[in-house]
């Protein structure tokens, strides 16, 4: 089973800050790098994505960071809102990637 | 669009019953998958399917069965429900290759007492 290690495991910040979240991978041949978005009661849904060609996504006030070398990449809200409490995952793959692992999740609060 | 469509979203069984998950989706995906997802545990692979008539096991497949006759449909089985069984179990599925985003339904709470 290929390692994915996210962390934290929580993380509160408070609105207007901003907050980062990491995953780091083993396997050289992933070539798709999402997070995914899970609110109370829901599935988990895509937030963002990268591919190896790049090492920095944005949209709007979430970037994404790559780090090829380091095996990593990471997760950054800019002005941090109380509607982002959710609980984010990476899900690192490849295209021949049939058995998913995602990270454990990382549990975001975001208080007033 | 309904996407990924699970039912029911609640259940709540005795030791040694027998159900069954329903999963369907609208989007003409070939590869589709079921998670369960623990506390402190992420979401683990149950079983997966590449396209209808193929199936195979992920991470945790003990106590589950699935077959996929159509695009559309992935059932999970539980054939004799455990506490162990207790969780959430999501289904999810994809377009083409590994290197594309995942659609989640939004999950079956399902109760071993």
């Amino acid at each position: 089973q290929q390692q994915v290690k996210q962390s934290p495991q929580s993380l509160i910040v408070q609105k207007g800050g901003i907050s980062i979240i990491n995953c780091a991978y083993e396997n050289t041949a992933f070539d798709y790098f999402p997070w995914y978005q899970q609110f109370p009661g829901k599935g988990p849904a895509l937030l963002i994505a990268i591919r190896p060609d790049v090492s920095e996504k944005k949209e709007g006030r979430f970037t994404i960071s790559f780090n090829k070398s380091a095996k990593q990449f990471s997760l950054h809200i800019m002005d941090s809102q109380p509607g982002d409490s959710a609980t984010y995952f990476c899900a690192p793959s490849g295209a021949g990637s049939y058995q998913l692992t995602f990270g454990k999740g990382t549990k975001l609060s975001v208080i007033p | 669009n309904a996407g990924v469509t699970q039912t029911p979203k609640f259940q709540v069984l005795k030791t040694g019953q027998s159900m069954t998950l329903q999963c369907a989706q609208d989007m003409n995906h070939e590869y589709m998958s079921w998670y369960r997802q623990d506390p402190g545990m992420g979401l683990r692979l149950i079983h997966y399917s590449v396209g209808a008539g193929i199936t195979d096991q992920g991470e945790v497949p003990n106590g589950y069965n699935v077959s996929r006759s159509t695009t559309e449909d992935f059932p999970l089985r539980l054939l004799s429900a455990a506490p162990s069984q207790t969780s959430v179990y999501f289904c999810a599925s994809r377009s083409g290759r590994g290197n594309s985003p995942l659609h989640f339904g939004n999950g079956t709470r399902l109760t071993v007492t």
